[in-house]
């Protein structure tokens, strides 16, 4: 039972640097998130996702992309990385929006270094 | 705009000290709060969801409560196991959490 899949884990990358996160989902949620935590800061969001082919933008989306292609798959990119971006990426799904309750269920994250 | 905030920031406590965790909230319209437990190196797991102020919620030695203003997360006689950050959010179009209480349970 995988839930949601992270990948890469880990991933260090050379300023002005290119690379796309990827977070698949198994459980056919509706729902997906990227969020960032940072120590200090707490997780906050970046974009997020209502259904195959919407996105959003979150708290802090600057120097991201998203796209959700298809369902069960949401892709955050970074087109032109900064050492800002250093941080843990969790992605997340649920069934109903967040509005109506259920609980978000997250992948085990992304570790991204930016030299 | 929704806020949350978390207190303590940290928290030791011996094995056996009870002790809670408090987590105050500003939100237009409580849609849900949530607690998650998170460790080192792993992604956020849930443990509550609360709706309506007076609502309680146990699981093992956890238990959470919930009024209008604020949370709490009780803690009845931590064991080591227990140590981990512990995040509460709010419900919006996403969750808005807060910074986190990180709990260190010693022998």
């Amino acid at each position: 039972n995988a839930g949601v899949t992270q990948t890469p884990k880990f991933r260090v990358l050379k300023t002005g640097q290119s690379m796309t996160l990827l977070c698949a989902q198994d459980m056919n949620h509706e729902y997906m998130y990227w969020y960032r935590q940072d120590p200090g800061m707490g997780l906050r969001l970046i974009h997020y996702s209502v259904g195959e082919g919407t996105t959003a933008k979150g708290e802090v989306p600057d120097g991201y992309n998203v796209s959700r292609l298809k369902k069960q798959n949401f892709l955050l990119g970074l087109e032109s990385a900064a050492p800002s971006q250093t941080s843990v990426y969790f992605c997340a799904s649920r069934a109903l929006r967040t509005s109506e309750g259920g609980e978000l269920f997250f992948g085990e994250g992304s570790r991204l270094t930016v030299l | 705009e929704d806020q949350v905030t978390q207190s303590p920031e940290a928290l030791r406590l011996q094995e056996g000290e009870s002790s809670s965790l408090n987590c105050s909230y500003t939100v237009s319209g409580l849609r849900g709060l949530f607690w998650y437990r998170q460790d080192p190196g792993k992604g956020p797991e849930f443990l509550f969801t609360l709706y309506s102020a007076g609502e309680e919620k146990e699981k093992e030695r956890l238990k959470a409560t919930l009024t209008k203003k604020e949370s709490f997360l009780h803690i009845t006689a931590p064991k080591p196991e227990d140590s981990a950050t512990y995040l509460c959010a709010v419900s919006g179009y996403a969750l808005n959490f807060g910074k986190g209480t990180s709990l260190l349970v010693t022998p």
